[in-house]
C-alpha cells in the first residue's frame, strides 16, 4: 500500500517568516495529495489539496506545489500568523487497492513564535 | 449545520469492557470514515464505508467492528477493550472518494 513520510515533525518559525513541510510518497499512481490542519482540541480541515495532473496549486498564504518524478509534495505558508499554529497532515490517494481512505503522514507541529 | 458529529467525545474504560462509538453526518455524504490518532503516528484508517449498506477493513481494524445504520450514520464498536486502543477517534465523511474529508471532533478514549 502507499506510504507517506513527513517532515520535519516539529517546526517552530517567527510570526511573518515562511513554514515548509514536505512528504514524500511511494506509490507512483498516488493521484490526489491534500492537506489538513488540525488545531487543538478539533477534528481536522482541508486547506489546501493537488491533483497530479498539477505542478502547483496557490491559495492566498499557502500554496503546495508537487515533483511526480521525485513523488514528493510540499505545504508552503507565507507571512506566517498566530492562528498558523496547529498540526498539519499530508495525505496521498492511491487508485489502487480496496481502501477508500487517504494515506495520511505522521503530522508536522507548526509554532508560530510571537 | 452540524456537520459530522461524534459521541461520546471523552470514555474511560476498564480492559475488557466494550463500548460503542457514535457518528452522523447531515451533509447527505456517501462515505464514511473511522480513524485513530496515536502520538507520532498521524491518522491511521480503521475502517470505512463506501456507500450505505457496504463497510471494508482499513489499515489497523483489529478489535473493531462498524456498522453502516443508514446514509447518516456511522458507527465504531471495540467488543473487549485493550490498553492498545488508548486513542483519540475521528469520524469522518465524503461526498465520494478521493475528495475533501469533513472530520468529527473527535472521542478520547482510554482503556485503563
Amino acid at each position: 500500500g502507499e506510504n507517506v513520510e513527513q517532515h520535519p515533525s516539529t517546526l517552530s518559525v517567527q510570526e511573518g517568516d515562511s513554514a515548509v513541510i514536505k512528504c514524500t510518497y511511494s506509490d507512483s499512481a498516488s493521484n490526489y495529495f491534500p492537506w489538513y490542519k488540525q488545531e487543538l482540541g478539533k477534528g481536522s480541515q482541508l486547506i489546501i489539496d493537488i491533483r497530479s495532473n498539477v505542478g502547483e496549486k496557490k491559495d492566498q498564504r499557502i500554496a503546495v506545489t508537487l515533483n511526480k518524478t521525485a513523488k514528493h509534495f510540499s505545504l508552503h505558508i507565507t507571512e506566517t500568523q498566530p492562528e498558523d499554529s496547529a498540526v498539519y497532515f499530508c495525505a496521498a490517494k492511491s487508485p489502487v487497492g480496496g481502501a477508500d481512505g487517504l494515506t495520511f503522514g505522521k503530522g508536522t507541529h507548526l509554532i508560530i513564535q510571537p | 449545520n452540524a456537520g459530522v458529529t461524534q459521541t461520546p467525545k471523552f470514555q474511560v474504560l476498564k480492559t475488557g469492557q466494550s463500548m460503542t462509538l457514535q457518528c452522523a453526518q447531515d451533509m447527505n455524504h456517501n462515505s464514511m470514515y473511522w480513524y485513530r490518532q496515536d502520538p507520532g503516528m498521524g491518522l491511521r484508517l480503521i475502517y470505512y464505508s463506501a456507500s450505505e449498506g457496504t463497510t471494508d477493513k482499513g489499515e489497523v481494524p483489529n478489535g473493531y467492528n462498524v456498522s453502516r445504520l443508514n446514509k447518516r450514520e456511522f458507527s465504531l464498536r471495540l467488543e473487549s477493550a485493550a490498553p492498545s486502543q488508548t486513542s483519540v477517534y475521528f469520524c469522518a465523511s465524503t461526498l465520494e472518494g478521493p475528495g475533501e474529508l469533513f472530520f468529527g471532533e473527535g472521542s478520547r478514549l482510554t482503556v485503563l
